[in-house]
């Protein structure tokens, strides 16, 4: 298996513009997470999905961040319009959960550096 | 409030010198801690995951242990492919909510040969 895969993997923009980041689960996994990573606040959930639905979106920081999982094989995090303290490392993850442990034993891709200038 | 706090911050050590990594936690109630490494560049990869005080698991150089208030990571004779950064974890119960995930900031361990 190729593992969770990611894209772009680094993506430089504007301010204002939008960005979509791209995000492959391995084949089999029913739930997939997004999260952000900086120096300063670590590594953050912002977003879970169960069998295609988000379940907990309470780390989503505001209205211009959106995620969706149209089917099982495929979700984008998108931001419209970014701002420069977006930049950060955004990964995504999935994993095959069980009802109450739905964090356990996660694979991360390789995730999208965003730079917001 | 509850949080996931990680100490050191960094690690220096040489190879084959021992040592322990921490990870202490306040949360209301804990599901599962979970033990995460980082390679620079690179997402988090999954180590182990602990449910309940007294437990331990091994893999290769690395023991964890779980207590009711914290969590070490001990590294064994470590070797200079040990360096990398530590991700502790925890999933949280949420009184009439669902749980939630927590991450420490990390431990950089640098292993020197």
């Amino acid at each position: 298996d190729a593992g969770v895969i990611q894209s772009p993997r680094h993506e430089v923009t504007e301010m204002g513009q939008e960005v979509t980041l791209r995000c492959k689960p391995i084949s089999g996994h029913n739930s997939l997470f997004w999260y952000r990573q900086t120096m300063m606040r670590g590594l953050e959930l912002l977003i879970y999905f169960n069998n295609n639905v988000p379940i907990d979106d309470s780390g989503m920081p505001e209205d211009r961040f959106s995620a969706k999982m149209p089917n099982a094989s495929f979700s984008t995090l998108k931001i419209q319009p970014s701002e420069p303290r977006d930049s950060a490392v955004y990964f995504c993850a999935s994993s095959s959960s069980v009802q109450d442990l739905p964090y356990n034993e996660q694979f991360f891709g390789p995730g999208t550096r965003l730079t917001v200038l | 409030e509850d949080q996931v706090t990680q100490s050191p911050e960094a690690l220096r050590l040489q190879e084959g010198e021992s040592s322990s990594l921490n990870c202490s936690y306040t949360v209301s109630g804990l599901r599962g801690l979970f033990w995460y490494r980082q390679d620079p560049g690179k997402g988090p990869e999954f180590l182990f995951t602990l449910y309940s005080a007294g437990e331990e698991k091994e893999k290769e150089r690395l023991k964890a242990t779980l207590t009711k208030k914290e969590s070490f990571l001990h590294i064994t004779a470590p070797k200079p492919e040990d360096s990398a950064t530590y991700l502790c974890a925890v999933q949280a119960i949420l009184e009439l909510r669902d749980d939630k995930i927590i991450f420490g900031k990390g431990t950089r361990l640098h292993i020197l040969p």
